[in-house]
C-alpha cells in the first residue's frame, strides 16, 4: 500500500521562510510532485523530485530524500498570496503519471 | 491555451437523484483522470482513461459511479442514485502522452462540488 503524511496545518510570517514536511511509503516510486491549492481553485503544480537533492524554482524549492523516504517544500520571503493549501503527491512506477496524494497542509501567512 | 475545464462547478442534489459531472481536458492531451476530495481528507484517485479506453479504474468507489469517454475527448462521471457519502468535490485533470513534457504533471480542473442532501 501507501500512506503520505505532512502536517495538517502551518503558519508564518510575511516575509519568513517555511519548511513544510512530507513523509511516504510506497511500493515502486517514480516521483514526488508538490502541487499549491488555494481555496476553490485548482491544484497547480509547484515542483517535481524524482532524483535525491534539490531543486530551486525561484522562491520554492524542493528536497528529496528516496532511501528516507522524505521530501520538503520549502518557501522563502514569504508573501500573504503563499496563504494555501499544499498538496505533496507520489507517483508511482508504471502508473501511467498516477499520483496519490497526501491530504495537505494548510499554510497560514500572516502579516 | 485553455486549461482544463469542469461544469457544473456545483451540484446540490436530493439523495437517490443522477448527476452527470463533465470535464474537458486540455486539447491534446491522451490522459484523462477522475479524482475526488471528500470533507477533510485527501484527493483520492477514481480512474484513469488513456484516449477513450479505462487504463485503471480501481479507485472506483462502487457500481453507482459510470465514467465515460467517448471519442477520447471530454469526459463524463455520472453519479446514479447519489448517496450522501457521494458529497465531496470532484477533480478532472489531464496529462499528454508519458515521455511528453519533462515531468509528466497533471493539470487540474477547478473541481465539480457535489452536495448531496
Amino acid at each position: 500500500g501507501q500512506n503520505i503524511d505532512q502536517p495538517t496545518e502551518m503558519t508564518a510570517t510575511e516575509g519568513a521562510i517555511v519548511q513544510i514536511n512530507c513523509t511516504y511509503q510506497t511500493s515502486g516510486f517514480n516521483g514526488l510532485f508538490w502541487y499549491q491549492q488555494h481555496a476553490g481553485e485548482a491544484p497547480t503544480f509547484l515542483s517535481y523530485n524524482v532524483l535525491d537533492g534539490l531543486e530551486e524554482k525561484g522562491r520554492f524549492s524542493s528536497f528529496l530524500s528516496r532511501s528516507k523516504g522524505y521530501s520538503y517544500l520549502l518557501l522563502k520571503e514569504l508573501q500573504m498570496k503563499d496563504s494555501a493549501s499544499y498538496l505533496c503527491a507520489v507517483r508511482r512506477s508504471g502508473g501511467y503519471n498516477k499520483l496519490i496524494f497526501g491530504a495537505g497542509t494548510r499554510l497560514a501567512v500572516h502579516p | 491555451e485553455a486549461g482544463v475545464t469542469q461544469f457544473p462547478s456545483h451540484s446540490v442534489i436530493e439523495k437517490g437523484q443522477t448527476v452527470t459531472l463533465r470535464c474537458d481536458p486540455i486539447s491534446g492531451h491522451d490522459n484523462l483522470y477522475w479524482y475526488r476530495r471528500v470533507m477533510g481528507k485527501e484527493i483520492k484517485f477514481l480512474l484513469h482513461f488513456v484516449k477513450e479506453s479505462k487504463q485503471d479504474e480501481s479507485g472506483m468507489p462502487n457500481n453507482r459511479f459510470l465514467a465515460e469517454r467517448t471519442g477520447g475527448t471530454y469526459s463524463t462521471l455520472k453519479v446514479q442514485p447519489a448517496e450522501l457519502e457521494d458529497s465531496g468535490v470532484y477533480f478532472c485533470a489531464s496529462s499528454p502522452r508519458p515521455g511528453q513534457g519533462p515531468t509528466g504533471e497533471l493539470f487540474f480542473g477547478e473541481g465539480s462540488r457535489l452536495t448531496v442532501l
